[in-house]
């Protein structure tokens, strides 16, 4: 059965406090790995679509990065509007179609 | 503002009533899904349509019955609903179902159900 994992659950850093948060996945036959953030009482907003293990993505202070087995999502000096619950998809084939399956999540808190 | 639009964005009902869900894109996408989320929890899919035909249902109870009017449509009807049913009703479209970034779920603001 395909598993998506994401630690840590709940993260809380400083203002400028730089970290990584973690996606590890589970599936067969990975057809792309997705990155999305969502603010309390909304729909998840896209921040970065990853195919092959070694591909990276970047994004102001956000870079994301895949390997076989997982990816990493870095936040670097991250400000107090970086406050949201990060969440990773992963998309795989279902009986000839393809699927989206969310992780966990991770809910990051960014104190000034 | 998003371009996937739910209403409405909340609704009680009870647990003999009939209700349903609305979903609108207007981005020409041909792939649309319904997503449930419970409080703390991450989006679980429901059903997907792809070219307003259902391709995926993720095994879940008649009491949910989705619709696909036209390729800019999507509805979810309720009935007969269980306090379990509560939580977030999220909708979310795409350009397709193919590998490149056509696939990317863009995501309406959801509609916050509450089954007294």
């Amino acid at each position: 059965e395909d598993q998506v994992t994401q630690s840590p659950e709940a993260l809380r850093l400083q203002e400028g406090e730089s970290s990584s948060l973690n996606c590890s996945y589970t599936v067969s036959g990975l057809r792309g790995l997705f990155w999305y953030r969502q603010d309390p009482g909304k729909g998840p907003e896209f921040l970065f679509t990853l195919y092959s293990a070694g591909e990276e993505k970047e994004k102001e202070r956000l870079k994301a990065t895949l390997t076989k087995k997982e990816s990493f999502l870095h936040i670097t000096a991250p400000k107090p509007e970086d406050s949201a619950t990060y969440l990773c998809a992963v998309r795989v084939n279902s009986g000839g179609y393809q699927k989206v399956t969310f992780g966990t999540g991770t809910k990051l808190q960014v104190i000034p | 503002d998003t371009e996937v639009t739910q209403t409405p964005k909340h609704l009680v009902m009870g647990m003999t009533n009939k209700k349903s869900l609305k979903c609108e894109q207007h981005m020409g996408h041909r792939a649309m899904y319904w997503y449930k989320q419970k409080a703390k929890k991450p989006p679980e899919l429901m059903f997907v349509y792809s070219y307003e035909k259902l391709s995926i249902n993720e095994s879940v109870p008649s009491r949910f019955s989705p619709e696909c009017p036209n390729s800019s449509l999507l509805n979810l009807h309720l009935h007969a609903l269980q306090p379990e049913d509560s939580a977030l009703y999220l909708c979310a479209s795409s350009q397709g179902q193919g590998r490149s970034g056509a696939n990317v779920l863009t995501f309406g603001a959801g509609s916050r159900l509450t089954v007294l």
